[in-house]
């Protein structure tokens, strides 16, 4: 599975979007790009995947650039509660939570 | 909530001793995996079960070993264990290899190994 480069950490406002970027330059064609968070003292909670095309759910929306080879996570309205480890997860399979390599993530903070 | 427990939440063993942590996945999932998060690290894969067969590894060694239930819950064994055991274990629940994406992981088991 390919790598993935995130920022160490971020911070945000409290009602401002929060744009969490993610490098993966040498995602191959047929892998996902997927992201969990983890609030601490809990586990990771999964946000949100896609493949090619833009995604958005009632969490969060994924932006993938064309040449898939970065994406950014965006939440549209942060609020403390969204303060966590947000990790960037690119792979091939569906299935779950199979093999998922975490990295060390981006921190984010909302500041009130 | 997930409706992913795991037991115990909290756990201190002394080197070489062997130890078994429990995880009950959410109801109706198939599949279970089971994570080892470092301290300041992120959670890294230990193995999957799917229908009580061991179908997907990392780069741990064999004492780590597991089991799956006919009732889909499954168990995480470490023998001998080493200091560097130490560490938060996190188990996930989801739909299997048709399920898609989601997974629900527990609040994990903190062993500390002293």
């Amino acid at each position: 599975d390919a790598k993935t480069t995130q920022p160490t950490s971020m911070d945000c406002a409290e009602g401002r979007a929060a744009n969490l970027p993610c490098n993966h330059s040498t995602i191959s064609g047929n892998e996902y790009v997927y992201w969990y968070r983890q609030i601490h003292s809990q586990g990771p909670q999964y946000i949100i995947h896609g493949l090619k095309n833009n995604e958005t759910n009632e969490m969060a929306s994924l932006i993938i650039t064309e040449d898939r080879k970065s994406s950014t996570l965006i939440l549209p309205h942060a609020t403390l509660r969204d303060t966590a480890v947000y990790y960037c997860i690119v792979r091939v399979d569906q299935t779950g939570a199979n093999n998922l390599f975490f990295g060390t993530g981006t921190r984010l903070t909302v500041i009130p | 909530e997930t409706g992913v427990t795991q037991s115990p939440t909290h756990l201190i063993k002394t080197r070489g001793q062997q130890v078994t942590l429990r995880c009950s996945s959410q109801s109706g999932h198939n599949t279970v995996s089971w994570y080892q998060q470092a301290l300041g690290q992120g959670p890294q894969f230990i193995f999957q079960y799917y229908r009580e067969e061991e179908n997907g590894r990392g780069n741990f060694p064999p004492r780590f070993s597991g089991l799956q239930f006919p009732n889909y819950s499954s168990e995480l064994n470490v023998n001998a264990l080493e200091l560097d055991d130490s560490a938060l274990y996190l188990c996930a629940s989801s739909l299997g290899v048709r399920g898609g994406a989601e997974a629900f992981f527990g609040q994990g088991t903190r062993l500390t190994v002293v």
